[in-house]
């Protein structure tokens, strides 16, 4: 099947420095990718749409200068996490629809800021 | 807007036990709906998935059937393993739009199997 990775699968940064999250669509093209944050034991909560070619939509809620988001090709988004703070410690799970419509997830990224 | 109820968890049980997490939807249209299952740090996989009513989505022993009737998409499995041990999340995908842009999860049922 369809498969979507995700690096790093973990790290650890200071406060106030910028962490980038990659997505990739390993076996097909996605246009479209969606950027997912996981709290502890709480469910996804999907943050932005990242569109190929134009500007990521960002959910209410989502500050869009702080987490940059870059669809540099039809196989790669990239999120950025700006001056992060112990705040923005989470997981971070990006999905990509197949061509067929289905959606894949990434294994998941966790950021932790100390 | 959209939204999908999970039985709260968690939920344990002994090996070969039935397993039955409710799962019941709110949305316009007609939904595609899933079962992703989460193992411990990792990301969602596809369980399984039913894309119109009365379908019956069924992946390595578990079963959902999608019941419009009752806006339902109940997760059952007759003999639970301790390798089913995971959080379990019924989501859905509004019909109008595949690439998710209202793809709701629930709150994810934790399941653990004791042997």
């Amino acid at each position: 099947g369809a498969v979507v990775s995700q690096h790093p699968s973990w790290v650890i940064c200071k406060s106030g420095t910028s962490v980038k999250i990659e997505c990739r669509s390993l076996d097909f093209q996605a246009t479209t990718m969606f950027w997912y944050r996981q709290f502890p034991k709480q469910s996804l909560m999907l943050m932005a749409t990242s569109n190929e070619g134009s500007k990521a939509t960002y959910e209410q809620g989502v500050e869009k200068d702080k987490f940059l988001i870059n669809h540099a090709s039809l196989t790669l988004s990239t999120l950025t996490v700006t001056s992060a703070h112990p705040e923005d410690s989470s997981f971070y799970i990006c999905s990509a629809p197949t061509p067929a419509y289905e959606q894949y997830f990434g294994p998941g990224t966790r950021l932790t800021v100390t | 807007g959209d939204s999908v109820t999970q039985m709260e968890g968690p939920v344990t049980l002994s090996e070969e036990a039935f397993l039955t997490i409710n799962c019941t939807y709110t949305a316009t249209g007609y939904p595609s709906l899933f079962w992703y299952v989460q193992y411990p740090g990792e990301g969602l996989q596809l369980l399984l998935k039913a894309t119109k009513a009365d379908d019956k989505g069924s992946n390595k022993g578990f079963e959902a059937t999608y019941r419009k009737e009752t806006t339902s998409f109940h997760l059952e499995k007759g003999s639970v393993q301790v390798s089913d041990s995971a959080v379990y999340f019924c989501a859905l995908s509004g019909a109008r739009d595949n690439y998710g842009q209202n793809f709701v999860f629930g709150p994810g049922t934790r399941l653990s199997v004791l042997p």
